[in-house]
């Protein structure tokens, strides 16, 4: 079993609908957690990361945590077919630890439909 | 790609032949990193530098060494290539200790083994 699950879709969505994706983890041990967005062809691009449980936004996105469920999401509102990428989550664990690597999931393709 | 540069951006090599990545930063950045991506596996970190001449290995090591002589330039080698390395090469570095681990990708090379 991977330490990081995430469906790779892929996910179509006509423009302006809501995007939710997610991943599951196993390791409980993850207190860092990142979404970066991949386009074609190029290098991945952090868009997003928080520490520890609970929500954060950033314009038109929004990244939550449930540590308990082992379970983060990255909502995206108002979709644009500028969007339309891989979505990678990543996840480690405390600074200095026995996980102060990055673990991607395999990432999830999204297309937002115009 | 946040001050990053690889070399060279595409590779075609044959089984056997012996092959070295270069990844340029100019950020000053302590960490650096080497990563494959293959579909269904996601980014696997390869190797990690923690600072000049030190580093260490990372999930998916084998066949591959690397070397760090000065803090800009982190250098990726494949001994003796064979068509399982062909693969995406990402290079990313970070800021290290002191503040998340987030880390910022170079554009990546592409590597066909023959």
């Amino acid at each position: 079993q991977k330490e990081v699950e995430q469906d790779p879709g892929p996910l179509s969505v006509p423009e302006g609908a809501i995007v939710s994706l997610n991943c599951t983890y196993s390791n409980s041990a993850f207190q860092y957690f990142m979404w970066y967005r991949q386009y074609s062809r190029k290098g991945p691009e952090l868009l997003m990361y928080t520490y520890s449980s609970g929500n954060k936004e950033d314009g038109r996105f929004t990244a939550q945590v449930d540590k308990s469920s082992k379970y983060i999401s990255l909502f995206i509102r108002d979709s644009q077919p500028s969007d339309s990428a891989t979505y990678l989550c990543a996840m480690m664990g405390p600074y200095g630890g026995a996980t102060n690597k990055l673990i991607f999931g395999t990432g999830t393709l999204l297309a937002v439909q115009p | 790609d946040a001050g990053i540069t690889q070399s060279p951006r595409h590779k075609v090599t044959e089984t056997g032949t012996p092959v070295t990545l270069r990844c340029h930063q100019t950020e000053n950045h302590r960490y650096m990193y080497w990563y494959r991506q293959d579909p269904g596996h996601g980014l696997r970190l390869i190797h990690y530098s923690y600072g000049v001449k030190d580093t260490d290995k990372g999930e998916v090591s084998d066949g591959y060494s690397v070397s760090r002589s000065k803090t800009e330039d982190f250098l990726l080698t494949l001994e003796s290539a064979t068509s399982s390395q062909t693969s995406v090469y990402f290079c990313a570095i970070s800021e290290g200790r002191g503040r998340p681990e987030t880390q910022y990708f170079g554009p990546g090379t592409r590597l066909l083994v023959l």
